[in-house]
């Protein structure tokens, strides 16, 4: 676990800004993911990313982007489009998508 | 779509007792199935998993049990105490290229002393 990050652990946001989350691996894994989560509905996923400069959108993409740019790199942009931003964001890797994932702690976004 | 669902949303237990958790997936080539615990404002942990070739799978006090026929997989913890106290979520990983793990909304376990 301590081999993946994530960057802040508290956000704030004004409404109408962009921010971007960090989050860094150094376990050498090939997959990498981003989850949702809120009060009683589990782990939704956002946007996963199997490989360098490859990404697939999960089930709530809307009003979030990534890039992957680096194997050890996965940042996420909550952008103003995203009408609900306030939750608690998690981060994961794996070796690849049939492996065990490996989460960061977490960085919780509050919209101000 | 995939699913996976998972019952009960809450289950409350005296120390000592075993506490069960039942999870359903609709994809019949599903291949994977994990089990995490996430306690009070920390991340999910991995404590259990069972690939489809397999029927049980145990670690001490914690099992996990896979029936593919009916597309259910359960969660077994054997003489509960406090310390099981969190959230547990179960997942399935769909037998297709490009896709990841699909979530249980979790159950709340509540272990009393």
């Amino acid at each position: 676990d301590g081999g993946i990050t994530q960057s802040p652990k508290y956000l704030f946001r004004k409404e109408g800004q962009n921010v971007t989350l960090s989050c860094e691996q150094n376990l050498n894994h090939d997959a990498m993911y981003w989850y949702r989560q809120d009060p009683g509905q589990g782990l939704r996923l956002i946007y996963y990313s199997q490989i360098v400069n490859d990404f697939q959108k999960g089930d709530i993409a809307e009003g979030y982007s990534v890039s992957r740019e680096k194997k050890e790199s996965f940042p996420l942009t909550v952008t103003s489009a995203q009408k609900n931003p306030t939750a608690f964001y998690l981060c994961a890797s794996s070796i690849n998508r049939e492996d065990t994932q490996y989460f960061g702690p977490g960085t919780r976004l509050t919209v101000l | 779509g995939e699913n996976v669902e998972q019952h009960p949303s809450t289950l409350s237990v005296q120390e000592g007792d075993s506490a069960v958790i039942k999870c359903t997936y609709s994809d019949s080539a599903s291949n994977y199935f994990p089990w995490y615990k996430q306690e009070l404002g920390k991340r999910p942990q991995l404590i259990i998993d069972i690939r489809s070739n397999v029927g049980e799978k145990k670690d001490q006090r914690i099992a996990v049990t896979l029936n593919k026929t009916a597309k259910h997989f359960s969660l077994h913890i054997t003489e509960t105490q406090p310390e099981d106290s969190a959230v547990y979520f179960c997942a399935a990983l769909y037998n297709q290229a490009g896709t990841a793990l699909i979530f249980g909304k979790g159950t709340t376990l509540s272990v009393s002393s």
